[in-house]
């Protein structure tokens, strides 16, 4: 079974240059979830998708962030514009369902410099 | 807000030695429980769930809850070297969508 893919792996921009993240999760997961990590830090939920539905975005800063899954699969998180304290790693991960115990899977991660 | 609390570290035991890896929790209605393995530069892997009282085991690692007093706990027995890594402890809220909560990991150190 092929796990989640991300891309790019590694991303360098200047501060108020846009920058887009790309997610492919494991084939059948409903429910596909955006990370941010910063460097000694757990990951921090910024959108919960179920399906191409969002379940939670309260972490979202929508004034600079943006995420989509148009057809309840692939999802893309974009920046606009970005800042100097949005370098940390981007994680994806993917889970069969929404129940409590359901097992998230994550992707490699998208590590993103912004100088 | 809810808040998931593990001590930073590093944790430092001997190679063989019994690792304690503890969290406490804000939100009493958490009712799901994680525990994640993330070596550097790499993405976070589940090690367990816990969501009953007690202990459960799965092979060198024991997850304990205690809903009472709002801690999780994860035992490695035996550990090795290749143990080393941050260890996250995760929630989940029950209701409608199961959003989870992340600590910010304890980083375990296992010595030859």
């Amino acid at each position: 079974e092929a796990g989640v893919a991300q891309s790019p792996r590694y991303k360098i921009i200047e501060k108020r240059q846009s920058v887009a993240f790309w997610c492919n999760p494991i084939s059948g997961h409903a429910t596909l979830y955006w990370y941010q990590q910063i460097l000694g830090q757990g990951p921090k939920l910024l959108i919960q998708f179920q399906n191409n539905g969002v379940v939670d975005d309260s972490q979202l800063p929508k004034d600079r962030f943006s995420a989509e899954r148009l057809k309840g699969v692939d999802s893309t998180l974009k920046i606009q514009p970005a800042k100097l304290e949005d370098s940390a790693v981007y994680l994806c991960a993917s889970s069969l369902d929404l129940a409590g115990h359901e097992t998230q899977y994550f992707g490699p991660g998208t590590r993103l410099l912004v100088l | 807000q809810k808040e998931v609390e593990q001590n930073s570290g590093p944790l430092s035991v001997p190679e063989g030695a019994i690792a304690s890896l503890n969290c406490t929790y804000s939100d009493r209605g958490s009712q799901s429980f994680f525990w994640y393995r993330q070596y550097s530069g790499k993405s976070p892997e589940l090690i367990m769930f816990i969501y009953s009282n007690g202990d459960k085991e799965d092979g060198r690692f024991t997850a304990q809850l205690n809903k009472a007093s709002q801690y999780v706990s994860l035992l490695i027995r035996d550990s090795q070297p290749s143990d080393s890594a941050t260890y996250l402890c995760a929630m989940s809220e029950p209701g409608g969508s199961y959003i989870p909560t992340f600590g910010r990991g304890t980083s375990l150190i296992v010595h030859p």
